[in-house]
């Protein structure tokens, strides 16, 4: 069966700290996406970025950067020097190369402190 | 570019009522999903919708249903509500390509409150 998990369910830290959060994944199919989004409090989710299982290459964005270990099923998010905005709701996510269907861990709620 | 809509925005139904949300997709678009995110809990699969059939369903009862229109928009419809069902129903859509789509453009979502 496949699964996401986000052990940590809240997170504060104060602004211009850094902080990672974790995501583990489980799955016995080869190709598969891995993503993460942010859900802030109007409650869309915004897509952050997407990896495919064949892509082990780090990625920066600015002040994000994603850690992905396939050999440890984890693929961690960054955020440097965080600002107030990035306060929300971040998910991790699974899609299998089979279907579309998108599955979702239960979230780490990121509060920054001014 | 526009992009997903979902109507209404908040809802308030009674037990045992039927329910309809809307979704309409981002321009290009031709394929919907909806999901069920409960208070503090990621996002559930309830279905997918391609050329008006549904391809794809998650473990929700039958009561939970969908339609897609010639336009891809799309209605999620819900029966003899219970007040688990209170929940946020955001809806995806995902333009033509491979499978999976792996391109999800979210909606804001529809807030349900099922006393």
């Amino acid at each position: 069966a496949q699964k996401v998990t986000q052990a940590q369910t809240e997170i504060s830290v104060v602004e211009k700290e850094d902080v990672t959060l974790d995501c583990v994944y489980e799955t016995r199919d080869t190709t598969y996406y891995l993503f993460w989004y942010k859900q802030p409090p109007s409650g869309e989710l915004v897509f952050l970025i997407r990896r495919n299982s064949f892509d082990e290459q780090n990625e920066i964005s600015g002040r994000y950067s994603w850690n992905f270990q396939k050999f440890t099923s984890s693929f961690n998010f960054t955020i440097t020097a965080s600002q107030v905005v990035d306060s929300a709701v971040y998910f991790c996510a699974l899609v299998m190369n089979r279907d579309d269907k998108i599955i979702f861990g239960k979230g780490t709620r990121l509060h920054i402190l001014p | 570019e526009t992009g997903v809509t979902q109507s209404p925005t908040h809802l308030i139904k009674t037990r045992g009522q039927q329910v309809t949300l809307r979704c309409s997709s981002q321009s290009g678009h031709n394929t919907v999903s909806w999901y069920q995110q409960a208070l503090g809990q990621g996002p559930q699969f309830i279905f997918q919708y391609y050329r008006e059939e549904e391809n794809g369903r998650g473990n929700f009862p039958p009561r939970f249903s969908g339609l897609q229109f010639p336009n891809y928009s799309s209605e999620l419809n819900v029966n003899a509500l219970e007040l688990d069902d209170s929940a946020l129903y955001l809806c995806a859509s995902s333009p033509p390509g491979t499978s999976p789509r792996v391109v999800y453009t979210f909606g804001s979502g529809t807030r349900l409150t099922v006393v």
